[in-house]
């Protein structure tokens, strides 16, 4: 199946501070979709991106999609403690499952 | 709209035991999608149904099955329960395989 890659695993930071994780695929993607997990709790969904090139906001969240569509990001301004979690991007395959990074676990100091 | 349920959310299973595992999708969402999440693992595909039809299946040992029902329920089983078997399993629904999925709240299953 479709293999992604994401980094960093781990990341701290003050609160106020900005954010960044990392998707990246060998492969052309069709789509990416981003998750969050918040501690104790379940994946939501945040967003897909198609098109390449793509750039969606989301208030203080801003994701993109790269011009190959091999790699995306997630980027998070002026971090708040509400966004402690782990983002996780997710592909799809030919074979229409969903494979998912390994996730980034974002901790914010206050 | 009511949200993915799982049912139940805590488990305690003593190993070569087996265990079945309940998930009722969103109303109308005909694809069901089981995932296990462990620390070391992440979250890894198990197995996606889609009108009663399994259609992918990742990469877990026989022990691993799954069936959909015509209402969209699905149930997972693991039987010969192992060591490792302790996990978060988690269900999501869509409304197909590779649109955006809402999963439930997960069964936390501990195996000793």
């Amino acid at each position: 199946g479709q293999q992604v890659m994401q980094i960093p695993q781990y990341q701290h930071v003050q609160e106020g501070e900005d954010f960044t994780t990392y998707c990246n695929s060998s492969t052309t993607l069709s789509n990416i979709q981003w998750y969050k997990q918040r501690p104790g709790g379940h994946p939501v969904f945040l967003i897909q991106l198609v098109k390449s090139g793509e750039v969606k906001k989301q208030k203080r969240l801003t994701f993109q999609f790269g011009e190959a569509k091999k790699n995306s990001s997630l980027h998070i301004t002026a971090t708040q403690t509400t966004d402690v979690g782990t983002y996780f991007c997710a592909v799809s395959g030919s074979a229409r499952q969903l494979t998912f990074g390994s996730g980034t676990q974002l901790t914010v100091l206050p | 709209k009511a949200g993915v349920t799982q049912t139940p959310r805590y488990l305690i299973k003593t190993r070569g035991q087996q265990v079945t595992l309940s998930c009722s999708p969103i109303s109308g969402h005909r694809s069901v999608s089981w995932y296990q999440q462990t620390p070391g693992q992440g979250l890894q595909f198990l197995f996606e149904y889609f009108s009663e039809t399994q259609r992918n299946k990742g990469n877990f040992p026989g022990r691993f099955s799954g069936r959909q029902f015509s209402n969209s329920r699905s149930e997972m089983n693991v039987s010969t329960l192992e060591l490792g078997d302790s996990a978060l399993y988690l269900c999501a629904s869509s409304a197909a395989a590779n649109y955006e999925q809402y999963f439930g709240p997960g069964t936390r299953l501990t195996v000793t």
